[in-house]
């Protein structure tokens, strides 16, 4: 079946410092979105990308898509302290296009 | 809008007992989904829904079962709760769109430990 795999399972950085987490499936993918999951919380949507080369920004994040759709990268320039929290990946493919989750990288952050 | 409900928050349950774990969202999605996370696992499908009346099974479905009635209501049924699925269960949903399902809206979860 689909499988998604994420690295680094960990980063540790100062703040200041760039950071970035890379996703690969499997399978190609029809779409590929992005959580973040503060400790003890949620996973909150952050975005969600379709075309092979998309690149998006929001503020301090840049998201990128593989050219053939089975990839896709965050990177988060000068990372702060809000940033702490696991970033996942999810790819959503397939006849009923159910979104597979990627293990998570989780962000430490030290001041 | 309250956006997607779980309860209950905590739960702890003996081997061998049965539950319910409830989720309503109010965002009249067509798509709701139960994930379990445990540390190093990612979130891992259990059972989903495309509508009401639809259900299929995820990538871990043994020991689970649901239903849809109504297009607010998911309910996850542990059968009979064994220690392996202590875990945090996380209820979601979403609306379809060309580009497939599109961010999915979690609930706060629901923290269940199995003795």
């Amino acid at each position: 079946g689909q499988q998604v795999m994420q690295i680094p399972q960990y980063q540790h950085v100062q703040e200041g410092e760039d950071f970035t987490t890379y996703c690969n499936s499997s399978t190609t993918l029809s779409n590929i979105q992005w959580y973040k999951q503060r400790p003890g919380g949620h996973p909150v949507f952050l975005i969600q990308l379709v075309k092979s080369g998309e690149v998006k920004k929001q503020k301090r994040l840049t998201f990128q898509f593989g050219e053939a759709k089975k990839n896709s990268s965050l990177h988060i320039t000068a990372t702060q302290t809000t940033d702490v929290g696991t970033y996942f990946c999810a790819g959503g493919g397939g006849a009923t296009n159910k979104l597979i989750f990627g293990t998570g990288t989780l962000l430490a952050v030290q001041p | 809008n309250a956006g997607v409900t779980q309860t209950p928050k905590f739960q702890v349950l003996k081997t061998g007992q049965s539950m319910t774990l409830q989720c309503a969202q109010d965002m009249n999605h067509e798509y709701m989904s139960w994930y379990r996370q445990d540390p190093g696992m990612g979130l891992r499908l259990i059972h989903y829904s495309v509508g009401a009346g639809i259900t299929d099974q995820g990538e871990v479905p043994n020991g689970y079962n649901v239903s849809r009635s109504t297009t607010e209501d998911f309910p996850l049924r542990l059968l009979s709760a064994a220690p392996s699925q202590t875990s945090v269960y996380f209820c979601a949903s979403s609306y379809q769109t060309d580009r497939g399902h599109y961010g999915y809206t979690f609930g706060s979860g629901t923290r269940l430990t199995v003795v």
